[in-house]
């Protein structure tokens, strides 16, 4: 499967503390997304991080990217309970079929 | 602005039974996406459409259909539900500005819970 695999499948911490979260693949991407899906709700748009960029910033987030690695990783900072939600890694591949293929997630619970 | 709308957000289907969910989106999007998402499978689109008037398979499109009549909306329709339809149906659009699909950052409607007897 082109699929990408977030690691871990579950990951749970303290308020305050760091949450990172892995996302390998097989194939060349286009690029790489993250999105939060909170419980009962649709998957928001975190960060975009195209194969030419190694690590992007948004607010508490950092995404990197390793392609020779084929892995990125999020890692939050600072985590706060409205974080607990599941977040998913979104790959683009190159060649043939190009569409955004979703990983089965990160479920990740903040305790205060 | 409503962003993606989906209607309805819950459904109990028989088999057999047809019906259509229904998408509508405001941001003047050009791409529609219908995913399913089952536990342990994460998303799997379904069909999309790059424009009114046309449509695509996806990954899974065996057993529905979809139709864009209009730019704001995408249809998906089950005209037979099986068991295995049940699911949660999630709706997607996101601007086209060159490259491939899904170069761009996708908005999700809050999805639609529909069960199969």
């Amino acid at each position: 499967s082109q699929q990408g695999e977030e690691d871990p499948q579950a990951l749970s911490i303290q308020e305050g503390e760091n949450a990172t979260m892995n996302c390998s693949y097989k194939t060349s991407i286009n690029n790489l997304q993250w999105y939060r899906q909170n419980s009962g709700r649709g998957l928001v748009h975190l960060i975009l991080i195209r194969s030419n960029e190694r690590e992007k910033h948004s607010g508490r987030l950092r995404v990197t990217l390793d392609t020779s690695k084929k892995s990125s990783s999020l890692l939050i900072t600072a985590s706060r309970a409205a974080d607990t939600a599941s977040y998913f890694c979104a790959t683009v591949f190159l060649g043939g079929y190009q569409k955004v293929t979703f990983g089965i997630g990160t479920k990740l619970q903040v305790i205060p | 602005n409503a962003g993606v709308t989906q209607t309805p957000k819950f459904r109990v289907l028989k088999t057999g039974q047809s019906m259509t969910l229904l998408c509508a989106q405001d941001m003047n999007h050009e791409y529609m996406y219908w995913y399913r998402q089952d536990p342990g499978m994460g998303l799997r689109l379904i069909h999309y459409s790059v424009g009114e008037g046309t449509t695509a398979k996806g990954e899974v499109p065996d057993g529905y259909n979809v139709s864009r009549l209009k730019k704001q909306n995408f249809l998906l329709g089950l005209e037979s539900a099986a068991p295995s339809q049940t699911s949660v149906y999630f709706c997607a659009s996101s601007y086209v500005t060159g490259g491939p699909l899904g170069n761009q950052p996708q908005h999700f409607g809050d999805g639609t819970r529909l069960s199969i007897l």
